[in-house]
């Protein structure tokens, strides 16, 4: 079946720390990839998406990620969190024949001051 | 400005009374869906459709029902709620290949 695993639940760091999700999906076709992150109490919102080309994206709030076609693998980063990047981090895949997202599991993460 | 709107955002009801979660875009975008979101879970498709009058079962159909009589809008509809319906509901629309909208959220509990 298809899925997508993301490697962490819960995550903390201090402000400052870099950061890395780990997100992996199973789909054997073409893929479009997004992050999504969800602040606590509001809906989600889009980090970064990946279609096509360049596999190393950047995204809002100095967020980026790389694709790996070869170990079907999207990765988050950022190089150096804030107070304010505590929030619910998803990893979703939507294959290309039709619209629907699957989604990982999410990450929770707390930056401490 | 282009957004998805859900009512209501809270809601606590009993078991068996019927009720509608509304949820309209103004992208006119042609994919809707539904998903439930809980502790652990992550996000999972209740229903989905890809256009007018065309809608479809996601990954945790039951105890729910929709229509998409117009394109704007797409209800979610609880015929008798349970306990276990209690969730954090999330409407989304796109465009194609294109990334999802969501809206604000409902937050419903069955008592």
């Amino acid at each position: 079946a298809q899925s997508v695993s993301q490697h962490n639940h819960h995550v903390i760091l201090s402000e400052a720390a870099s950061l890395e999700l780990g997100c992996n999906y199973s789909y054997g076709g073409t893929v479009n990839l997004f992050w999504y992150v969800q602040y606590p109490g509001q809906h989600l919102q889009l980090l970064l998406k990946y279609f096509s080309g360049d596999p190393l994206v950047k995204g809002i709030k100095g967020f980026e990620a790389e694709f790996i076609k070869s170990k079907f693998s999207f990765n988050l980063r950022k190089p150096s969190v804030q107070w304010s990047d505590t929030a619910e981090y998803f990893c979703a895949v939507k294959s290309d024949s039709w619209g629907k997202l699957q989604f990982g599991a999410g990450t929770q993460v707390v930056v401490t001051p | 400005e282009a957004q998805v709107t859900q009512n209501p955002r809270y809601l606590i009801t009993v078991t068996g009374k019927k009720l509608t979660v509304t949820c309209s875009q103004n992208m006119n975008h042609e994919y809707m869906s539904w998903y439930r979101q809980d502790p652990g879970l992550g996000l999972r498709q209740i229903y989905y459709s890809m256009n007018v009058e065309v809608t479809d079962k996601g990954d945790v159909p039951e105890g729910y029902k929709v229509s998409r009589k117009e394109k704007r809008n797409f209800p979610l509809i609880l015929e008798s709620p349970s306990p276990n319906q209690t969730s954090l509901y999330f409407c989304a629309s796109s465009l194609g290949r294109g990334e999802a909208f969501f809206g604000q959220g409902t937050r419903l509990t069955v008592v």
